[in-house]
């Protein structure tokens, strides 16, 4: 069984400044994959950054990457200069490599940012 | 390239009707998926199809069921609906190449179980 933990509930980041949400899984799995998705008051979940298992550097997309540390079992995500359009809530995932479609989700972190 | 559709958007129900609710994937994504939000439950996985065939199936009871078209577009339906049932129910979906594939969410469709 996959098991995802974000232990931040809500944080509160001023404007500009860097943000790290953190991420912590468990698998037996040897082989699978860690998404960040982004869930404004909308609804829609919005696709960040993946990292796979076996990726030796960390994933980057624009002003987002994940600080992975595979021995520690952690995949924090990491904002740079924060925007008040980050505001929103930041589920952490993951899927097996073996086929298995199910993405299991965190329980997220609401980020607020204050201008 | 349109991202995953979903309609309706919003939908209230009364307690034992059904409801369906559809979701059509990216142009070339054969692989979708069904989830559930609600604010004490988090998400949780519903079942996946690819090819039309159901391929994986999350703990939820024999009232939810899907189905996928040949055209990938796929349905979900709710029966007997209870005051539980209402959450945000958010459709992905992806290329299924190989290993892990990103699923891309829809909008949702936000049921409200009356």
């Amino acid at each position: 069984a996959q098991k995802i933990t974000q232990t931040q509930p809500g944080m509160f980041v001023q404007e500009k400044e860097a943000v790290t949400l953190d991420c912590t899984y468990d698998t037996s799995d040897p082989s699978y994959g860690l998404f960040w998705y982004k869930q404004p008051s909308s609804g829609e979940m919005i696709f960040l950054i993946y990292q796979g298992s076996y990726d030796q550097q960390n994933a980057t997309e624009g002003r987002y990457s994940l600080n992975f540390q595979k021995a520690r079992k952690s995949a924090n995500l990491v904002i740079s200069a924060s925007q008040l359009g980050d505001s929103a809530m930041y589920f952490c995932a993951m899927q097996s490599n073996f086929g298995n479609e199910k993405l299991t989700f965190g329980t997220g972190t609401r980020l607020t940012i204050i201008p | 390239k349109a991202g995953v559709t979903q309609t309706p958007r919003y939908l209230i129900k009364t307690r034992g009707q059904q409801v369906t609710l559809s979701c059509s994937p990216i142009s070339g994504h054969r692989s979708v998926s069904w989830y559930q939000q609600t604010p004490g439950q988090g998400l949780q996985f519903l079942f996946e199809y690819f090819s039309e065939t159901q391929r994986n199936k999350g703990n939820f009871p024999g009232r939810f069921s899907g189905r996928q078209f040949s055209n990938s577009r796929s349905e979900m339906n709710v029966s007997t609906l209870e005051l539980g049932d209402s959450a945000l129910y958010l459709c992905a979906s992806s290329l299924q190449t190989s290993g892990s594939d990103t699923q891309y969410f829809g909008p949702g469709t936000r049921l409200t179980v009356l």
